[in-house]
């Protein structure tokens, strides 16, 4: 089936630094990507819509400026956190569609835990 | 209103019981439906879509209520290894959305 990998799987950072988290779909070509944040015994919080060739779609309440999404290929989406502070360690998971109109299953990468001391 | 709620549980369950859990949604435009599967700090992994007319898969049977706007999902025979947190997810055209996820517990 359908692969997502996702990567670093784990990192931990100092205040104030910036972590790339990158989201690979492996055999197939993803035209929409998403990003998800979780946050430890809590749901899957969409943060942003990643779409390629074309900004991301932010949801209400996500800073674009601290979250920086690039799609540049249908098979990479990378999301930056800018300035990480201690509030930001989270679970970060990536998903995909493998149908055009993100209709179909989504596949999720392995999520990447966010340390930030 | 969130747009997808479900109880967070936790339901603790005898080996063998019947379970079910229900999912609820805002949007009446929502197309796809879905339910997850998580397990302690892993990523999701899809149990079954939820089609119209309902559908089974082993001990898994899931529902769609279009007029109430509610999914379901029963899980006979529970194993051990069906501890987990079950999560729904609707949505249409570009944006699908989490339910907060209901935890399952199966004791021996």
């Amino acid at each position: 089936g359908a692969v997502v990998s996702q990567h670093p799987s784990w990192v931990i950072c100092k205040s104030g630094t910036s972590v790339k988290i990158e989201c690979r779909s492996l055999d197939f070509q993803a035209t929409t990507m998403f990003w998800y944040r979780q946050f430890p015994k809590q749901s899957l919080m969409l943060m942003a819509t990643s779409n390629e060739g074309s900004k991301a779609t932010y949801e209400q309440g996500v800073e674009k400026d601290k979250f920086l999404i690039n799609h540049a290929s249908l098979t990479l989406s990378t999301l930056t956190v800018t300035s990480a502070h201690p509030e930001d360690s989270s679970f970060y998971i990536c998903s995909a569609s493998s149908r055009a109109g993100n209709t179909g299953e989504l596949f999720f990468g392995e999520g990447s835990r966010l340390t930030v001391l | 209103r969130k747009e997808v709620e479900q109880d967070p549980g936790p339901f603790n369950v005898p080996e063998g019981a019947t379970v079910a859990f229900n999912c609820t949604y805002s949007n009446s435009a929502s197309q796809s439906f879905f339910w997850y599967r998580q397990d302690c700090r892993k990523e999701p992994k899809l149990l079954m879509s939820v089609y119209s007319s309902g559908n089974e898969d082993g001990r898994f049977t899931a529902q769609l209520n279009r007029a109430s706007q509610y999914i379901s999902l029963l899980i006979r025979d529970s194993k051990l290894s069906d501890s987990a947190t079950y999560l729904c997810m609707t949505g249409n055209t570009g944006k699908l959305i989490f339910g907060q996820g209901t935890t399952l517990q199966v004791k021996p």
